[in-house]
């Protein structure tokens, strides 16, 4: 069955303290992975997509990697700012269709 | 480029009633989708239209409902609201399906049913 797994489900870091995000994935035919951030009482908004193994995409203090089995978000010397939950989601082709399979999300909180 | 709208932001039903709620997608994005946000089950896919036409449905029950119109927007309707359908309905855009380009996402409809 596909499945996307992400851990962990909650993170505080303390502002400066750099940490990484993980996405594990079980699909059979994977399209791309996405990764997106939600704010509360908000639409998750899109950050990256990566399609193939050894993929990095950067964007100020975060930076998206993916394997075969995993993408990692890494959050270098993060802010205040970047307190959100961060959605992971794979796109799989099943049944004919591309489908988007989510992540629980992570829910990260930097404190001053 | 304004983004996706959702319409309306805040709803409060009662068990029993039907709710309609509306979303018009990115200008040029022909492909839209439903998504239902729980805390307990996450994000969970309701359907997705193009060219009016439903491409895809998720495991949800035949009171959940959907419509695509010739200007790409959409409605979903939900029938016979039980407790359990209180969630954020989020509408996601595309340009069309299949072509592996992420989905941008509204603000979403928080529906309260009491």
């Amino acid at each position: 069955e596909d499945q996307v797994t992400q851990s962990p489900e909650a993170l505080r870091l303390q502002e400066g303290e750099s940490s990484s995000l993980n996405c594990s994935y079980t699909v059979s035919g994977l399209r791309g992975l996405f990764w997106y951030r939600q704010d509360p009482g908000k639409g998750p908004e899109f950050l990256f997509t990566l399609y193939s193994a050894g993929e990095e995409k950067e964007k100020e203090r975060l930076k998206a990697t993916l394997t075969k089995k995993e993408s990692f978000l890494h959050i270098t010397a993060p802010k205040p700012e970047d307190s959100a939950t961060y959605l992971c989601a794979v796109q799989a082709f099943s049944g004919g269709y591309n489908k988007l399979i989510f992540g629980a999300g992570t829910r990260l909180a930097v404190h001053p | 480029k304004a983004g996706v709208t959702q319409t309306p932001r805040y709803l409060i039903k009662t068990r029993g009633q039907q709710v309609t709620l509306s979303c018009s997608p990115i200008s040029g994005h022909r492909s839209v989708s439903w998504y239902q946000q729980t805390p307990g089950q996450g994000l969970q896919f309701l359907f997705e239209y193009f060219s009016e036409t439903q491409r895809n449905k998720g495991n949800f029950p035949g009171r959940f409902s959907g419509r695509q119109f010739s200007n790409s927007r959409s409605e979903m309707n939900v029938s016979t609201l039980e407790l359990g359908d209180s969630a954020l309905y989020l509408c996601a855009s595309s340009l069309v399906p299949d072509n592996n380009s992420p989905l941008h996402f509204g603000n979403g409809t928080r529906l309260t049913v009491t």
